[in-house]
């Protein structure tokens, strides 16, 4: 079965310093993966996605994450975080297996500290 | 381009009295259509979701139930709310298999 783990439940960086949060995923097919940003009592935006084309995606709003499936992972990164980067971020995998759904990760809360 | 319009954006029901969450999307034929709760600090549950009208397909024993009357209309109901209906539902949709999905702004339902 396919499976998506965050494994920061919070991170917090300081405005201006690097985003790193982390995700791995568990498939026995060529995944499609996406991350997911919500900020407080709206709804969900697609950041960007990878479907097995270059490894390296580049996302809205200056992001980026890198499918590395030795590793199992797709971490996203930001070079530098604003302070409008506070929300919370899903990692999402495809399910090839099931009927048109997506598994989702428990979410990371990014903190921006100013 | 394509839009889903989600409403109403919140919603105080008392408990024991009935729901009716509405969904349209526009600019699309055919989509996929999902409902999901999120519960306060969790991540999402996937409720129902649908490939076609009159398809619905059930992923959680609730007290909820969804039905598609029309092509881009998904439509979340109940008879009689729980306390524990409480939350944050989200209407999202997606074209084929292996895609992405694209989410309305949710409705935050408490229940009292």
């Amino acid at each position: 079965a396919q499976s998506v783990t965050q494994l920061d439940s919070h991170v917090s960086v300081s405005e201006g310093t690097p985003v790193l949060l982390r995700c791995n995923y568990s498939s026995s097919y060529s995944p499609s993966l996406f991350w997911y940003v919500q900020h407080p009592n709206k709804g969900l935006q697609l950041l960007l996605k990878y479907t097995s084309a270059a490894t390296l995606v580049k996302g809205i709003n200056g992001f980026e994450a890198e499918f590395k499936k030795s590793e199992t992972s797709f971490h996203l990164t930001k070079p530098s975080a604003h302070m409008s980067d506070a929300a919370e971020y899903f990692c999402v995998v495809s399910d090839l297996v099931g009927n048109y759904q997506l598994i989702w990760g428990a979410g990371t809360k990014l903190i921006i500290k100013p | 381009s394509q839009t889903i319009h989600q409403w109403p954006a919140t919603l105080v029901q008392p408990v024991g009295s009935p729901l009716s969450l509405e969904c349209t999307v526009e600019g699309t034929s055919n989509p996929n259509l999902y409902w999901y709760r999120q519960a306060a600090g969790r991540g999402l549950q996937l409720l129902f979701y649908s490939v076609g009208i009159g398809q619905i397909s059930s992923e959680v024993p609730q007290n909820l139930s969804a039905s598609r009357p029309q092509d881009r209309q998904f439509i979340l109901s109940s008879k009689k709310l729980l306390l524990s209906d409480s939350g944050f539902y989200l209407c999202a949709w997606s074209v084929g298999k292996n895609t992405e999905a694209f989410f309305g702004q949710g409705t935050r339902l408490t229940v009292v």
